[in-house]
């Protein structure tokens, strides 16, 4: 069963501490994406990556960078954490590919608060 | 740009069918989408329909796809409460990267 498992469900950080998020796939797949949801604005992509050590802006990044050290692993990092950046977080995958190849497949995601 | 829209609630009585409607921009959308968010939980890809299709049917879901009018929309037969959630509408193009669209979301909700 394909999978897709971020760290935490639930994060508390106070503002201006660093944040990491991690996100881990096993199905080998070649892409990476972090989105955040808010309610009324659906999945905003904030990075994504379509390789190790690659990375590409979304929609939204500021406030944020991300790490691709290996093929499994798309840590989000917030560098210095501010209360607009509370939200909740996804972190997705997908192979390049044909046909149904272009599944993302989604973790759980990771309601942060920033006090 | 590219921009997915789809209305922000629908409500249903148990036992009626539920369509949710979405309308998308870019034409070169390759591969179209409806994923299920159930309170708490990530995304979960419910189904997808290819952009040369029409229609596409999977038990209780069917699918239409209305590619003059850029309109798509998921039909759920005999809505059960399980199927209360928040249904996204996204498309992706061509392209290695599979960069997807999302609409806002549509709360279903569904009762007695």
């Amino acid at each position: 069963d394909v999978k897709v498992t971020q760290s935490s469900r639930y994060l508390v950080k106070r503002t201006g501490e660093k944040v990491f998020l991690e996100c881990v796939q096993d199905m080998d797949h070649e892409n990476m994406f972090w989105y955040r949801q808010d309610p009324g604005l659906g999945l905003r992509l904030i990075y994504f990556s379509y390789d190790v050590k690659m990375k590409e802006k979304g929609d939204i990044p500021e406030g944020y960078s991300v790490s691709r050290e290996k093929k499994e692993r798309f840590s989000l990092i917030l560098e210095s954490a501010s209360t607009n950046q509370t939200s909740m977080y996804l972190c997705a995958s997908s192979s390049i590919g044909r046909d149904i190849q272009y599944k993302a497949f989604f973790g759980q995601g990771t309601r942060l608060t920033v006090v | 740009g590219e921009d997915v829209e789809q209305s922000l609630f629908l409500s249903v009585r148990e036992g009626d069918s539920s369509v949710i409607n979405c309308t998308y921009t870019d034409s070169s959308s390759t591969y179209l989408y409806w994923y299920k968010q159930e309170p708490g939980a990530g995304l979960q890809l419910l189904t997808y329909i290819f952009s040369n299709m029409d229609m596409k049917q999977d038990q209780r879901l069917t699918v239409l796809l209305n590619k003059k009018d850029k309109h798509l929309s998921l039909r759920i037969a005999d809505t059960q409460t399980g199927d209360s959630a928040i249904y996204f509408c996204a498309e992706s193009s061509t392209g290695g990267y599979n960069k997807l669209i999302f609409g806002a979301g549509t709360r279903l909700a569904v009762h007695p």
